[in-house]
């Protein structure tokens, strides 16, 4: 079946503009997270949707971020006025609770990020 | 310091070779533990679980020791597609969230 997608794989940007990166997580998967990955580091967590909630949001860097998930599907991650620290990979992963994939831990499946570069 | 930490390599080793990586955690209330493979401009993709018991899985063996709050993947008989960033991860048990180290690069050459 098809897994996580995000789009687009790649986006420059000049320095203040505003984007926007999209993620459909696989069917029927109740969490989505968003993680950003530096150059030569591992990937950092920035927020979490359980549905439609986002339930933590505690690794947003700054309030230039903000993430949505409105019907509980797709999710858009936004960075307003972009700056060149943005630049990174951004990855989205989606998993089934614990108690639903009956199995003990929720794997996360991550889709092939989003590359954004700022000039 | 950071919360999961690895020594970031690279490990250069000849095919056929026995590699370990070690992985140390910071959050005594961790709950899951993962290895986790990513290719060059790939996506994280998961190796395998690791449990209390230690866990095999063909060629690759995981071993966790909550006491030190230590974690460990022993590669045998290195394969030239073993050639990757190994990332030690743990989830500290708040809404799943997954905590990465940076990986560990590992080059298998002929």
């Amino acid at each position: 079946g098809a897994g996580v997608s995000q789009s687009p794989r790649y986006k420059v940007a000049k320095r203040g503009q505003d984007v926007a990166l999209r993620c459909d997580p696989i069917s029927g998967h109740v969490s989505l997270f968003w993680y950003q990955q530096a150059l030569g580091q591992g990937p950092e967590f920035l927020t979490y949707f359980q549905n439609e909630a986002q339930l933590d949001k505690s690794g947003l860097p700054s309030d230039r971020f903000f993430a949505e998930r409105p019907e509980g599907s797709v999710s858009t991650l936004k960075i307003q006025r972009t700056q060149q620290e943005d630049s990174a990979v951004y990855l989205c992963a989606s998993s089934l609770p614990v108690a639903r994939s009956g199995g003990g831990t929720d794997t996360q499946y991550f889709g092939p990020g989003t590359r954004l570069t700022v000039l | 310091r950071k919360e999961v930490e690895q020594d970031p390599g690279p490990f250069n080793v000849p095919e056929g070779a026995t590699v370990a990586f070690n992985c140390t955690y910071s959050n005594s209330a961790s709950q899951s533990f993962f290895w986790y493979r990513q290719d060059c401009r790939k996506e994280p993709k998961l190796l395998m679980s690791v449990y209390s018991s230690g866990n095999e899985d063909g060629r690759f063996t995981a071993q966790l020791n909550r006491a030190s709050q230590y974690i460990s993947l022993l590669i045998r008989d290195s394969k030239l597609s073993d050639s990757a960033t190994y990332l030690c991860v743990v989830n500290s048990g708040t809404a799943s969230k997954l905590t990465f180290g940076t990986g560990t690069r590992l080059q298998v050459t002929l």
